[in-house]
Order: C-alpha cells, then structure tokens, then sequence
C-alpha cells in the first residue's frame, strides 16, 4: 500500500461543483502539502500545514481551502469549481523533524473541470 | 521572473551518452537544493540533494554554485531507465516554514 494515499485518482466534474479531494498518509509525518502541476509550470504550492492547528497559504490559494482533520489527513476542497482549476493535485508529506527537504508525494489525482 | 528556472528540453540523446542539465535560481538567500525525477503521469521523487562541494551517486553527478546562483546535473552513461522530467527544487530553510519551489522540469528522453 502506497504511505501517501490519495483519492478521487481521476475526477471529472462541471464549473460550480464543490469537491474535495482527500490525502491520508501513513509515514508518521507532521507536515503536510497541496500542490498542483500545470503543464510547462511545474509545481505550485497551493496549501501546506505543520501539524494539526497549523495552516498556512502558498502561492496560489485562492479559489480553494483545506482541512487538516488529524495529522494522518489533509483534504483539499474547491467550493466552486471553474475550468482554469483543470490540473493534476499532489499531495505530499515531509518529516520535520529530519528537515532533509524530502518530500513524498501521494500518485496525484487529475480533476476536469468542464 | 521565475524564481527557479529550467531548460524545458525535451534533451534527446543516445544509450550511453552524457547530459547535463542547469537550473538557475533567483533567491540569492536559498539554502538546500534538490534534484527530483518524475516518470510520466506518476508523482516526482526524490533524486538527490545537492551539496555545496558537489556530490555524486553512481552515474548521477550534482554541482552547485552559488556565485552563479545555479545547480547542474550530470548523467553519465545514459540508460533507457533515465528517461524522465528533471525538476530542479530550491528551499529557505532559515525559515523552517517555507516549502521547497520547484522548477518547470527537463524533459530527458533516452533513445536505444
């Protein structure tokens, strides 16, 4: 089984949907990432958390919020879906601790917007 | 201008050659540098770190030079295996709250 999990993998939805897209993590780590990849724009930060009570915005928040239910778990929602929101999410976790830099990302999920 | 910047490639080279790849970065206060790989449609992973004095793991050479403000990579001995995008990554760790930022990636594609 993969240490970062995420889910939908593949999402097809119209503009104006809600949804949310789950991350679960089984390597014991505090912090935790959203990012999206864009072709030819590699990738942007969107949220990222240090525990539990700690949330913070990256480079392009706007458009989307997130939830860190425990330190296994960090959901990324877009309340109201548009078609520029077209991409494929990672999630990732880092072990701050160590601060090796080293992240692990989860397989991704690729979300449609129509 | 893009604080981490990368040739886009594709780089097109034969079994056996060698490439290098250079990443440039804007921040001059940058402090840990990184090389991941990410194979198409899958998630990016870790290749190597990159340290101030250079490193090397098997076939895979990393440099960093700060003056210039930029990272290189060097594969020798290119495998079909190596084919991939090649994202350099660049870190302020003096925060302990900045996320690493990634550059666009170099696409490599290794022909038999």
């Amino acid at each position: 089984d993969a240490d970062v999990t995420q889910t939908p993998r593949n999402r097809i939805t119209k503009t104006g949907k809600r949804i949310m897209l789950e991350c679960s993590q089984t390597k014991g780590h505090d912090r935790m990432y959203w990012y999206r990849q864009d072709p030819g724009l590699g990738l942007q930060l969107i949220y990222y958390s240090f525990d539990v009570k700690d949330i913070n915005k990256g480079e392009i928040s706007d458009g989307y919020s997130v939830s860190r239910q425990a330190q296994a778990k960090f959901s990324l929602s877009l309340e109201s879906a548009i078609p520029n929101q077209t991409a494929l999410y990672f999630c990732a976790t880092s072990d701050g601790d160590r601060s090796t830099g080293e992240l692990f990302f989860g397989e991704g999920s690729r979300l449609t917007v129509l | 201008r893009k604080e981490v910047e990368q040739d886009p490639g594709p780089f097109n080279v034969p079994e056996g050659a060698t490439v290098a790849f250079n990443c440039t970065y804007s921040n001059s206060a940058s402090q840990s540098f990184f090389w991941y790989r990410q194979d198409c449609r899958k998630e990016p992973k870790l290749l190597m770190s990159v340290y101030s004095s250079g490193n090397e793991d098997g076939r895979f050479t990393a440099q960093l030079n700060r003056a210039s403000q930029y990272i290189s990579l060097l594969i020798r001995d290119s495998k079909l295996s190596d084919s991939a995008t090649y994202l350099c990554v660049v870190s302020l760790m003096d925060t302990g709250r900045r996320a690493l930022t990634f550059g666009s990636g170099t696409r490599l594609q290794v022909q038999p």
